[in-house]
């Protein structure tokens, strides 16, 4: 089974400052990857995915995410972090799908929370 | 609109007592998914289902059930089995290409937050 390392639970930055969640993969094969964000109660939603096209991503609300192949690596970063950026981020793999399977399945990390502080 | 819609959005259970948690998309995707997210703990796979009539356990399948009999739900059943079902479960569900693998990004619903009193 592949599996995904967000290293650092709780990030915390002042506005303005740069963004940097980490995030770590092992995956035998070339993975898909990406990166939601979730607000308090509320379901996720996709920031960025990475399917092997250029390495590095960007998406949406001004995030963007560079693979590193050799480092097994999928960090989110953005330049300057504005307050609504304060939820929950989560990195996600997908492997290529079981014998007998058409579905890859997503393994998410254990999330890390961003604070923001005005 | 399209999208994913769970309801209700907060339940309550007493010990001993089976729900049933509703799960309704009209994206028109094949798969859907079943997760259970506790603090600190991300998304764990509950189940999920590729085709009509079709659903495979995840990882933390036992004391859940779950039913395909129409493309666009997926309801999962919290019997008395689980131990400790107090979380928030997230539905999920995303395209499948013909002839490629379901690797796409799942798009997720609101969320049902379950309390067992």
């Amino acid at each position: 089974a592949q599996s995904v390392t967000q290293l650092g639970s709780h990030v915390s930055v002042s506005e303005g400052a740069l963004v940097l969640l980490r995030c770590n993969y092992s995956s035998s094969v070339p993975p898909y990857l990406f990166w939601y964000v979730q607000y308090p109660n509320q379901g996720l939603q996709l920031l960025l995915k990475y399917t092997s096209a250029a390495t590095l991503v960007k998406g949406i609300n001004g995030f963007e995410a560079e693979f590193k192949k050799s480092e097994t690596s999928f960090h989110l970063t953005k330049p300057s972090a504005h307050m609504s950026d304060a939820a929950e981020y989560f990195c996600a793999v997908s492997d290529l799908p079981d014998r007998g399977s058409t579905l890859g399945r997503l393994y998410f990390g254990r999330g890390t929370q961003l604070t923001v502080w005005p | 609109d399209g999208g994913i819609t769970q309801s209700p959005k907060y339940l309550f259970r007493k010990e001993g007592q089976n729900v049933t948690l509703s799960c309704e998309q009209n994206l028109n995707h094949d798969a859907m998914y079943w997760y259970r997210q506790d603090p600190g703990q991300g998304l764990r796979l509950i189940y999920y289902s590729q085709i009509v009539n079709d659903f495979q356990k995840g990882d933390i399948a036992e004391g859940y059930s779950v039913s395909r009999e129409k493309k666009e739900s997926f309801p999962l059943t919290v019997t008395s089995a689980q131990k400790n079902p107090t979380a928030f479960y997230l539905c999920a569900s995303s395209w499948r290409t013909s002839g490629d693998p379901i690797r796409d990004e799942q798009f997720f619903g609101p969320g049902t937050r379950l309390t067992v009193l």
